[in-house]
Protein backbone atom coordinates (compact mmCIF):
# COMPACT_ATOMS: atom_id res chain seq x y z
CA UNK A 1 0.00 0.00 0.00
CA UNK A 2 1.24 3.29 -0.95
CA UNK A 3 2.12 6.04 2.03
CA UNK A 4 1.77 9.48 2.54
CA UNK A 5 3.20 10.45 5.46
CA UNK A 6 2.79 14.04 7.13
CA UNK A 7 4.69 14.70 9.94
CA UNK A 8 2.37 16.88 12.40
CA UNK A 9 -1.30 16.03 12.81
CA UNK A 10 -1.59 19.12 14.87
CA UNK A 11 0.09 22.46 15.10
CA UNK A 12 -0.24 25.54 16.71
CA UNK A 13 2.20 28.94 15.73
CA UNK A 14 2.17 32.63 16.34
CA UNK A 15 1.26 35.06 13.17
CA UNK A 16 4.22 35.61 11.64
CA UNK A 17 6.45 32.69 12.21
CA UNK A 18 7.71 30.78 9.36
CA UNK A 19 6.21 27.28 9.31
CA UNK A 20 7.02 23.91 7.69
CA UNK A 21 4.90 21.16 6.96
CA UNK A 22 6.51 18.01 5.69
CA UNK A 23 5.12 15.24 3.61
CA UNK A 24 6.76 12.14 2.34
CA UNK A 25 5.48 8.96 0.17
CA UNK A 26 7.14 5.64 0.21
CA UNK A 27 6.01 4.74 -3.61
CA UNK A 28 8.29 6.70 -5.72
CA UNK A 29 5.53 8.76 -7.54
CA UNK A 30 6.63 11.66 -9.74
CA UNK A 31 3.52 13.51 -8.62
CA UNK A 32 2.73 15.55 -5.11
CA UNK A 33 0.39 17.91 -4.19
CA UNK A 34 -0.89 20.37 -1.30
CA UNK A 35 -4.07 21.14 -0.55
CA UNK A 36 -6.20 22.95 2.36
CA UNK A 37 -9.47 22.03 3.34
CA UNK A 38 -11.75 24.59 4.51
CA UNK A 39 -15.36 23.84 5.97
CA UNK A 40 -17.92 23.82 2.97
CA UNK A 41 -14.96 24.67 0.28
CA UNK A 42 -13.67 21.13 -0.43
CA UNK A 43 -9.84 20.53 -0.81
CA UNK A 44 -8.26 23.33 -2.60
CA UNK A 45 -4.98 22.67 -4.55
CA UNK A 46 -2.19 25.06 -3.41
CA UNK A 47 0.83 23.82 -5.18
CA UNK A 48 1.60 20.53 -7.26
CA UNK A 49 5.30 19.28 -8.45
CA UNK A 50 5.60 16.51 -11.27
CA UNK A 51 9.06 16.06 -10.81
CA UNK A 52 12.37 16.62 -8.19
CA UNK A 53 13.03 20.55 -8.33
CA UNK A 54 9.76 21.39 -10.35
CA UNK A 55 6.82 23.20 -8.46
CA UNK A 56 3.79 24.77 -9.88
CA UNK A 57 1.11 26.98 -8.53
CA UNK A 58 -2.53 25.51 -7.61
CA UNK A 59 -5.27 27.82 -7.46
CA UNK A 60 -4.19 29.38 -3.76
CA UNK A 61 -0.79 30.05 -4.29
CA UNK A 62 -0.90 32.92 -2.03
CA UNK A 63 1.21 33.03 0.60
CA UNK A 64 2.67 29.94 0.57
CA UNK A 65 6.24 28.30 -0.80
CA UNK A 66 7.60 24.21 -1.91
CA UNK A 67 10.20 22.64 -1.53
CA UNK A 68 10.90 19.54 -3.51
CA UNK A 69 14.67 18.75 -3.21
CA UNK A 70 13.97 14.91 -3.49
CA UNK A 71 11.66 12.73 -4.69
CA UNK A 72 9.60 11.70 -1.87
CA UNK A 73 9.64 14.60 0.07
CA UNK A 74 7.52 17.53 -0.79
CA UNK A 75 7.50 20.27 1.81
CA UNK A 76 4.91 23.28 2.46
CA UNK A 77 6.21 26.46 3.58
CA UNK A 78 3.84 29.35 5.41
CA UNK A 79 6.18 32.57 4.96
CA UNK A 80 4.99 34.16 7.30
CA UNK A 81 2.02 32.95 9.53
CA UNK A 82 -1.20 34.73 9.01
CA UNK A 83 -4.46 33.78 10.89
CA UNK A 84 -6.52 32.62 7.97
CA UNK A 85 -4.47 29.84 7.16
CA UNK A 86 -5.18 28.13 10.08
CA UNK A 87 -6.77 25.06 8.20
CA UNK A 88 -6.47 21.29 7.40
CA UNK A 89 -3.17 20.49 5.24
CA UNK A 90 -3.30 17.20 2.66
CA UNK A 91 -0.70 16.05 1.06
CA UNK A 92 -1.07 13.57 -1.58
CA UNK A 93 0.68 11.67 -4.37
CA UNK A 94 0.29 10.00 -7.40
CA UNK A 95 2.15 8.05 -10.57
CA UNK A 96 3.01 10.24 -13.17
CA UNK A 97 0.71 11.35 -16.04
CA UNK A 98 2.07 8.85 -18.03
CA UNK A 99 0.12 6.36 -15.14
CA UNK A 100 -3.94 7.56 -16.47
CA UNK A 101 -6.21 8.02 -14.56
CA UNK A 102 -3.84 7.20 -11.17
CA UNK A 103 -5.87 8.18 -8.00
CA UNK A 104 -4.38 10.52 -5.65
CA UNK A 105 -3.17 8.99 -2.25
CA UNK A 106 -3.11 11.29 0.87
CA UNK A 107 -1.91 11.70 3.67
CA UNK A 108 -3.83 11.98 7.51
CA UNK A 109 -3.54 15.67 7.06
CA UNK A 110 -2.22 18.60 9.54
CA UNK A 111 -4.65 20.40 11.41
CA UNK A 112 -2.35 23.64 12.10
CA UNK A 113 -3.85 26.79 13.84
CA UNK A 114 -2.27 30.16 13.65
CA UNK A 115 -2.55 32.20 17.08
CA UNK B 1 -11.19 26.96 -12.21
CA UNK B 2 -13.20 24.10 -13.23
CA UNK B 3 -16.49 24.03 -10.91
CA UNK B 4 -17.44 21.20 -9.27
CA UNK B 5 -20.52 20.25 -7.62
CA UNK B 6 -21.99 17.94 -5.36
CA UNK B 7 -25.07 17.59 -3.45
CA UNK B 8 -27.29 17.39 -0.90
CA UNK B 9 -23.94 18.71 1.19
CA UNK B 10 -24.65 16.87 4.36
CA UNK B 11 -27.70 13.56 4.52
CA UNK B 12 -28.83 11.59 7.58
CA UNK B 13 -29.90 7.96 7.19
CA UNK B 14 -30.71 5.35 8.83
CA UNK B 15 -29.34 1.80 9.45
CA UNK B 16 -30.35 -0.18 6.39
CA UNK B 17 -31.66 2.69 4.04
CA UNK B 18 -29.83 2.94 0.10
CA UNK B 19 -29.07 6.16 -0.27
CA UNK B 20 -27.24 8.30 -3.45
CA UNK B 21 -25.91 11.88 -4.04
CA UNK B 22 -24.90 13.43 -6.99
CA UNK B 23 -21.38 15.23 -8.53
CA UNK B 24 -22.10 17.41 -11.17
CA UNK B 25 -18.87 18.74 -13.42
CA UNK B 26 -17.57 20.64 -16.55
CA UNK B 27 -18.77 17.81 -19.18
CA UNK B 28 -16.15 19.79 -21.96
CA UNK B 29 -12.77 18.70 -21.71
CA UNK B 30 -13.97 15.33 -19.74
CA UNK B 31 -10.75 13.55 -18.69
CA UNK B 32 -11.54 10.89 -15.49
CA UNK B 33 -14.00 11.31 -12.47
CA UNK B 34 -12.68 10.26 -9.00
CA UNK B 35 -14.88 9.19 -5.94
CA UNK B 36 -13.35 9.54 -2.69
CA UNK B 37 -14.68 8.61 0.77
CA UNK B 38 -13.05 10.49 3.97
CA UNK B 39 -13.64 9.33 7.24
CA UNK B 40 -13.11 11.30 10.22
CA UNK B 41 -9.54 11.59 11.43
CA UNK B 42 -8.28 9.42 8.35
CA UNK B 43 -6.74 10.17 5.42
CA UNK B 44 -9.28 10.26 2.09
CA UNK B 45 -9.33 6.53 0.32
CA UNK B 46 -9.91 6.22 -3.58
CA UNK B 47 -12.90 4.41 -4.07
CA UNK B 48 -13.65 4.86 -7.90
CA UNK B 49 -11.66 5.99 -10.96
CA UNK B 50 -14.69 6.69 -13.50
CA UNK B 51 -13.56 7.48 -17.09
CA UNK B 52 -15.97 6.25 -19.71
CA UNK B 53 -19.75 7.17 -20.61
CA UNK B 54 -21.83 5.12 -19.16
CA UNK B 55 -19.50 3.61 -16.78
CA UNK B 56 -20.83 2.16 -13.56
CA UNK B 57 -18.28 0.59 -10.84
CA UNK B 58 -19.55 -1.85 -7.89
CA UNK B 59 -17.02 -1.61 -4.63
CA UNK B 60 -19.62 -4.13 -2.32
CA UNK B 61 -22.28 -1.86 -1.18
CA UNK B 62 -21.37 1.09 -2.67
CA UNK B 63 -21.78 1.43 -6.76
CA UNK B 64 -21.27 4.79 -9.09
CA UNK B 65 -22.62 5.41 -12.63
CA UNK B 66 -20.94 8.55 -15.12
CA UNK B 67 -22.50 10.47 -17.46
CA UNK B 68 -19.70 12.63 -19.32
CA UNK B 69 -22.07 13.76 -21.71
CA UNK B 70 -24.56 15.69 -19.00
CA UNK B 71 -21.81 16.32 -16.86
CA UNK B 72 -22.63 13.92 -13.66
CA UNK B 73 -21.72 11.23 -11.68
CA UNK B 74 -24.33 9.42 -8.96
CA UNK B 75 -23.26 7.44 -5.92
CA UNK B 76 -25.02 4.87 -4.38
CA UNK B 77 -24.79 3.39 -1.20
CA UNK B 78 -26.88 0.13 -0.88
CA UNK B 79 -28.12 -0.83 2.96
CA UNK B 80 -26.34 1.93 4.71
CA UNK B 81 -24.52 1.29 7.79
CA UNK B 82 -22.59 3.06 10.55
CA UNK B 83 -19.41 2.78 9.18
CA UNK B 84 -20.50 4.13 6.13
CA UNK B 85 -20.68 7.44 7.77
CA UNK B 86 -18.28 9.93 6.24
CA UNK B 87 -17.47 12.79 3.50
CA UNK B 88 -17.84 11.39 0.12
CA UNK B 89 -15.48 13.39 -2.17
CA UNK B 90 -15.67 13.67 -6.01
CA UNK B 91 -12.50 15.01 -7.63
CA UNK B 92 -12.59 15.93 -11.93
CA UNK B 93 -9.48 15.04 -13.48
CA UNK B 94 -8.31 17.64 -15.02
CA UNK B 95 -6.01 15.53 -17.75
CA UNK B 96 -4.31 13.19 -15.65
CA UNK B 97 -2.66 15.61 -13.70
CA UNK B 98 -4.46 18.14 -11.38
CA UNK B 99 -7.77 17.46 -9.43
CA UNK B 100 -10.62 19.73 -8.64
CA UNK B 101 -12.53 18.93 -5.62
CA UNK B 102 -16.49 19.04 -5.10
CA UNK B 103 -17.11 20.20 -1.47
CA UNK B 104 -18.41 16.89 -0.17
CA UNK B 105 -21.59 15.13 0.83
CA UNK B 106 -21.51 14.42 4.29
CA UNK B 107 -23.29 10.97 5.23
CA UNK B 108 -24.52 10.10 8.24
CA UNK B 109 -26.01 6.46 9.13
CA UNK B 110 -28.06 6.48 12.70
CA UNK B 111 -28.11 3.20 14.48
Amino acid sequence: DVKVTQSSRYLVKRTGEKVFLECVQDMDHENMFWYRQDPGLGLRLIYFSYDVKMKEKGDIPEGYSVSREKKERFSLILESASTNQTSMYLCASSLGSQGGNQPQHFGDGTRLSIL
Amino acid sequence: ILNVEQSPQSLHVQEGDSTNFTCSFPSSNFYALHWYRWETAKSPEALFVMTLNGDEKKKGRISATLNTKEGYSYLYIKGSQPEDSATYLCASDNYGQNFVFGPGTRLSVLP
